[in-house]
């Protein structure tokens, strides 16, 4: 089956820095989502972006389907920024269901 | 956007009891929703798809008789943990999406004494 995986696996951050997470997918996907799980175990839809690049706000996403990788940019980050961002995928016709890469855990300290 | 409701946020029970969790599409049909375990600091892990008037669909190791699943309407599916012990334990959450993209719940903690 596809084959998600995330870097980096930890990240810490002072203030106001920026910072870029990579997801790399291992076959050709309908669907890629970036989520953001906060410390209370909240998943926030960051992205839909099966291709192309969005931004909203200080967040940003880049996805190159050819090559099978997607960049989640976050710059200026705050402390509440701080939780496990994940990457999720899925291929045309397994009844969308959702492939998660690992994640990454990212603390911004103040 | 697009809101999906899952109740209870936290359940403390005994060992032994059973319990109701509850996922709800609030402006949106879903015909097909999915519910995931989470273990602390680990992905989330699908146990089954819901599927509205039919049979859910359970992942390889997932005992469908400890976790009943119910998707009686387009708006609402129910996960029951039968007869909980400790080591049913976990985050449950679940998701639902007409089409793409998936929308979460803000998942339910169990924890079973």
């Amino acid at each position: 089956g596809i084959q998600v995986e995330q870097s980096p696996p930890d990240l810490i951050l002072q203030e106001g820095a920026n910072s870029t997470l990579r997801c790399n997918f291992s076959d050709s996907v309908n669907n890629l989502q970036w989520f953001h799980q906060n410390p209370w175990g909240q998943l926030i839809n960051l992205f839909y972006i099966p291709s192309g690049t969005k931004q909203n706000g200080r967040l940003s996403a880049t996805t190159v389907a050819t090559e099978r990788y997607s960049l989640l940019y976050i710059s200026s980050s705050q402390t509440t920024d701080s939780g496990v961002y994940f990457c999720a995928v899925n291929r045309a016709g397994n009844n969308r269901k959702l492939i998660w890469g690992l994640g990454t855990s990212l603390a911004v300290n103040p | 956007g697009a809101v999906v409701s899952q109740h209870p946020s936290w359940v403390i029970c005994k060992s032994g009891t059973s319990v109701k969790i509850e996922c709800r599409s609030l402006d949106f049909q879903a015909t097909t929703m999915f519910w995931y375990r989470q273990f602390p600091k680990q992905s989330l892990m699908l146990m089954a798809t819901s599927n509205e008037g039919s049979k859910a669909t359970y992942e390889q190791g997932v005992e469908k008789d400890k976790f009943l699943i119910n998707h009686a309407s387009l708006t609402l599916s129910t996960l029951t943990v039968t007869s909980a012990h400790p080591e049913d334990s976990s985050f449950y959450i679940c998701s639902a999406g007409g089409g793409q993209p998936q929308h979460f719940g803000d998942g339910t903690r169990l924890s079973i004494l």
